[in-house]
């Protein structure tokens, strides 16, 4: 069976630290990847996805990067964190023609 | 276009009582429809999808919901709350619109009282 695996599952950084937060995915080849950031008390905002090694589409311009040196790797970056960076970063996958997003356990950063 | 709203951001319920989380839909494609639970601090988990199989869709820990193209509609019940079911539920659909595009709704909070 498939697995997701997200870490660190807490994070606490002062501003103008860089950030690395990685994502695993087990079990299924050439998935889809995701990075969503979910705000306190907001919805699900699509930060990045990879359709395949080295292919990353952003939808939000921001402070943030993407990289997905493996086929099951994705990893989001940042050089300097602000503190509006804050918040609940989930990785998520999909299959290659597959609409069902199966998400991780989450990973919570605080700017401060 | 996609578009997809949660009528309600908050549903308070007593433990016992059935559970209703309304959702609208709106897609110019034949669309998948999910159904996510968020528990505190988590991630997302898949509680049903609808991908054009049968309307009535049953899911995990008793959950249900049912596609109506007519009213474009596809509300989450569970006939007795329990609570442990209280979280966060996200509607959320999906086509292939020469790429696949996802679209959450805002989130329905559930409270279940004792």
């Amino acid at each position: 069976s498939q697995t997701i695996h997200q870490w660190p599952a807490t994070l606490v950084q002062p501003v103008g630290s860089p950030l690395s937060l990685e994502c695993t995915v087990e079990g299924t080849s050439n998935p889809n990847l995701y990075w969503y950031r979910q705000a306190a008390g907001r919805g699900l905002q699509l930060l990045f996805y990879s359709v395949g090694i080295g292919q990353i589409s952003s939808e939000v311009p921001q402070n943030l990067s993407a990289s997905r040196p493996q086929d099951r790797q994705f990893i989001l970056s940042s050089k300097k964190l602000l503190l509006s960076d804050s918040g609940f970063y989930l990785c998520a996958w999909t299959e290659t023609e597959g609409y069902t997003i199966y998400f991780g356990e989450g990973s919570w950063l605080t700017v401060v | 276009a996609q578009s997809v709203t949660q009528l309600d951001s908050h549903v308070s319920v007593s433990e016992g009582t059935p559970v209703l989380l309304r959702c609208n839909y709106s897609s110019s494609y034949s669309p998948s429809l999910f159904w996510y639970v968020q528990h505190p601090n988590k991630g997302l988990q898949l509680l049903l999808k609808y991908t054009s199989a049968a309307t009535l869709v049953k899911g995990i820990n008793g959950f249900e919901a049912e596609f109506k193209k007519s009213e474009t509609s596809f509300h989450l019940t569970k006939p007795s709350a329990h609570m442990s079911d209280a979280a966060e539920y996200f509607c959320v659909v999906s086509s292939n619109t020469g790429g696949f595009k996802t679209i959450f709704g805002a989130g329905t909070r559930l409270f279940v009282k004792a």
